[in-house]
């Protein structure tokens, strides 16, 4: 199956410096989620966008489903040494193959103090 | 507290073995998934369950087998077909179109 475009690959900022990272596709997606994962863990759930244009905010979290369904992008405000970890986003075609989603390669955040 | 709980969570085999890896859910999700992590990589799809009794391919089942006889387990094998068995593996349930929730993973090295 074809992987999202996900960018960067890396991210190496200061406490308190703003994170944006985004997704892209060739192919129109219905749904887009972003996962944090911690090493050795699996992926938690950040953020669920549904709509073309939906921009959705979960504390210092914000992701956008982007207006031609072909991409999307997540900004992380004000970071903390907590925010470390590996972001991925995935997307769902359609509601025929729920689950069955594509995942970007993952940004790795690294904050300093 | 309801949860996904996959075990163990390193596994050591030697090339040639078959192993199986187990995955358990107490969240009452109709669907559950496998999906294997490669360093520097997205998440790939192995198999999916939608129902008890019932399973399909994901994008890399090759050198993989899956069973779905309860609605809370899912267990994987990975056999001794499989060319490249050394990854993180990873189980997700989902029930009524929810995103996918994630037990923690098993390591497991073949060598």
């Amino acid at each position: 199956g074809q992987q999202l475009n996900q960018s960067p690959q890396s991210m190496f900022i200061q406490e308190g410096e703003d994170v944006s990272m985004n997704c892209t596709s060739s192919s129109i997606f219905n749904t887009w989620l972003w996962y944090k994962q911690d090493p050795g863990e699996g992926p938690v759930l950040l953020i669920a966008l549904y709509k073309a244009g939906e921009l959705t905010s979960n504390g210092r979290l914000t992701a956008q489903f982007g207006i031609t369904r072909k991409d999307s992008f997540l900004n992380i405000s004000a970071s903390i040494p907590s925010d470390v970890g590996i972001y991925f986003c995935a997307g769902q075609r359609d509601t025929d193959s729920w689950g069955k989603l594509q995942f970007g390669a993952g940004t790795q955040v690294v904050v300093t103090p | 507290d309801g949860g996904i709980t996959q075990s163990p969570k390193y596994l050591f085999r030697k090339e040639g073995q078959n192993v199986t890896l187990s995955c358990e859910q107490n969240l009452n999700h109709d669907a559950m998934y496998w999906y294997r992590q490669d360093p520097g990589q997205g998440l790939r799809l192995i198999y999916y369950s939608q129902i008890v009794n019932d399973f399909q391919k994901g994008d890399i089942a090759e050198g993989y087998s899956v069973s779905r006889e309860k609605k809370e387990s899912f267990p994987l094998t990975v056999t001794s077909a499989q060319k490249n068995p050394t990854a993180f593996y990873l189980c997700a349930s989902s029930i009524n179109a929810s995103p996918l929730h994630f037990g923690n993973g098993t390591r497991l090295t073949v060598t």
